[in-house]
């Protein structure tokens, strides 16, 4: 099995922040990889495909890059709607989601 | 629009199983796969498997093997996922999700709303 491993697990950052999210996968997945947002009590959202491939209707200051086994998930400027947990997942190899980074207000 | 809508929360006892649907709509059916994702409370997001309406292929995590069985009924555009043997570790958010392209593993751009399903004696 693919393994995926993220960090922080919690990241403490202010609005106007740019932040950075990391996910390392245990062999390379190539750019099968995608991100989600997911705010309590509600279902996952797609953020971005193929590793950053922007999803339709996603604002731009999300962004996505790596290959192999190491991707990042950045945004750019951070809005009070960003608050949330985020998760990657691997598709390369069945299928295998990180563990999540709790993105909190400092 | 496509929608994913799931049934309602279960409450089971330790041992027995309990069936989850998954009503889709606003594409068609048989060309997207649909996966299984579970959350059990404060914990992530941990993969299930997945099912092709078109034929009914299955593939399943390891752990769930024998466990799970996720059905398919193209008449009414419904995806099922059976769990038996509840225990307690199960209790979980359920949810269904749709392969964003016409590919077995892919993202999952539409999601059901979830079904809460708790196992207690």
């Amino acid at each position: 099995d693919i393994q995926m491993t993220q960090s922080p697990s919690t990241l403490s950052a202010s609005v106007g922040d740019r932040v950075t999210i990391t996910c390392r996968a245990s062999q390379s997945i190539s750019r099968w990889l995608a991100w989600y947002q997911q705010k309590p009590g509600t279902a996952p959202k797609l953020l971005i495909f193929d590793a950053s491939s922007l999803e339709s209707g996603v604002p731009s200051r999300f962004s996505g890059s790596g290959s192999g086994t190491e991707f990042t998930l950045t945004i750019s400027s951070l809005q009070p709607d960003d608050f949330a947990t985020y998760y990657c997942q691997q598709y390369s190899s069945s299928s295998h989601f990180g563990q999540g980074t709790t993105l909190e207000i400092k | 629009q496509v929608h994913l809508v799931q049934s309602g929360a279960e409450v089971k006892k330790p041992g027995a199983s309990v069936r989850v649907s998954c009503k889709t709509s606003g594409h068609t059916f048989t060309s997207y796969y649909i996966h299984w994702v579970r959350q059990a409370p404060g914990q992530g997001l941990e993969w299930m498997g997945l099912i092709n309406p078109s034929g009914g292929r299955t593939d399943y995590v390891q752990k769930f093997q024998g466990r799970v069985t996720m059905t398919r009924d193209t008449s009414t555009s419904t995806v099922y996922m059976e769990v038996s043997s509840l225990r307690s570790e199960d209790t979980a958010v359920y949810y269904c999700a749709r392969v964003k392209d016409y590919y077995d593993l892919h993202s999952l751009d539409y999601w059901g709303q979830g079904t809460l399903v708790t196992v207690s004696s």
